[in-house]
C-alpha cells in the first residue's frame, strides 16, 4: 500500500535550515509529483510547492521562493523540502503529499513538525 | 493567485443533521476541486475529488457539488466520527490554495 514517511521533529535556531524527507512506498515515486504543505500550530494549511521527481522540476509558492528547495533522491524513493533562513513564524508542522496525474493530493505523510526557536 | 473562501468558519450541530460546508473561489476552477478532513494531530484526508467524486472508503453520506466558483459539501447524516475540520483545495492553477477551514462541532 502507498505509505509516504516523514523524518522526525527538528527543533531549529532563527536563521537556520532545516530539511525534512519523505519516503514513499508502494508505488514508484518516479510517476506521481509530490507536493508540500505546512501547518501553523492553530491555523490552516498552506502550499508550498510541488517537485516532479522524474524531472526534477520544482514549482514553489511565491511565498517562498527564495528559501525553498525541493529535491528528490529517486535510488532511495525520498523527495526533501529545505527551507533556509528560518523565522519564528516557520513553526509548523510540514506535510509531504502524493498527487495524482490531475493534481488532487490523495496520500499524505504523517508530517513533521518544526519549531523555530532561540 | 485564486483565492478560496469558506463558510462558515465553525459549525456546531447535531448526531443526524444535514450539514452544508460552502467553498469559493475567486475565479473560475471548473470542477477542479478537493474537499478533505482533518482531525487533531493528523494529516489531512482526502474525502472527495473533482468536486464530487467521493473517494473510495468514504462514507455515503458524505457528497460533492458544483463547478466554476461555488462548490458544497453535505453531510447528508451527521455522526459523532465527523469532527474535525474540513478544507477545500483547487488544483485547477498553481498555487494550489486552500480555503481556510470550517471547524465542524457535534453537538
Amino acid at each position: 500500500q502507498v505509505q509516504l514517511v516523514q523524518s522526525g521533529a527538528e527543533v531549529k535556531k532563527p536563521g537556520a535550515s532545516v530539511k525534512v524527507s519523505c519516503k514513499a512506498s508502494g508505488y514508484s515515486v518516479t510517476t506521481h509529483y509530490m507536493h508540500w504543505v505546512r501547518q501553523a500550530p492553530g491555523q490552516g494549511l498552506e502550499w508550498m510547492g510541488v517537485i516532479n521527481p522524474s524531472a526534477g522540476s520544482t514549482g514553489y509558492a511565491h511565498k517562498f521562493q527564495g528559501r525553498v528547495a525541493m529535491t528528490r533522491d529517486t535510488s532511495t524513493s525520498t523527495v526533501y523540502m529545505e527551507l533556509s533562513s528560518l523565522k519564528s513564524e516557520d513553526t509548523a508542522v510540514y506535510y509531504c503529499a502524493r498527487a495524482v496525474p490531475v493534481g488532487y493530493l490523495d496520500y499524505w505523510g504523517q508530517g513533521t513538525l518544526v519549531t523555530v526557536s532561540s | 493567485d485564486i483565492q478560496m473562501t469558506q463558510s462558515p468558519s465553525t459549525l456546531s450541530a447535531s448526531v443526524g443533521d444535514r450539514v452544508t460546508i460552502t467553498c469559493r473561489a475567486s475565479q473560475s476552477i471548473s470542477s477542479w476541486l478537493a474537499w478533505f478532513q482533518q482531525k487533531p494531530g493528523k494529516a489531512p484526508k482526502l474525502l472527495i475529488s473533482k468536486a464530487s467524486n467521493l473517494e473510495s472508503g468514504v462514507p455515503s453520506r458524505f457528497s460533492g457539488s458544483g463547478s466554476g466558483t461555488e462548490f458544497t459539501l453535505t453531510i447528508s447524516s451527521l455522526q459523532p466520527d465527523d469532527f474535525g475540520t474540513y478544507y477545500c483545495q483547487q488544483f485547477n492553477s498553481h498555487p494550489y490554495t486552500f480555503g481556510q477551514g470550517t471547524k465542524l462541532e457535534i453537538k
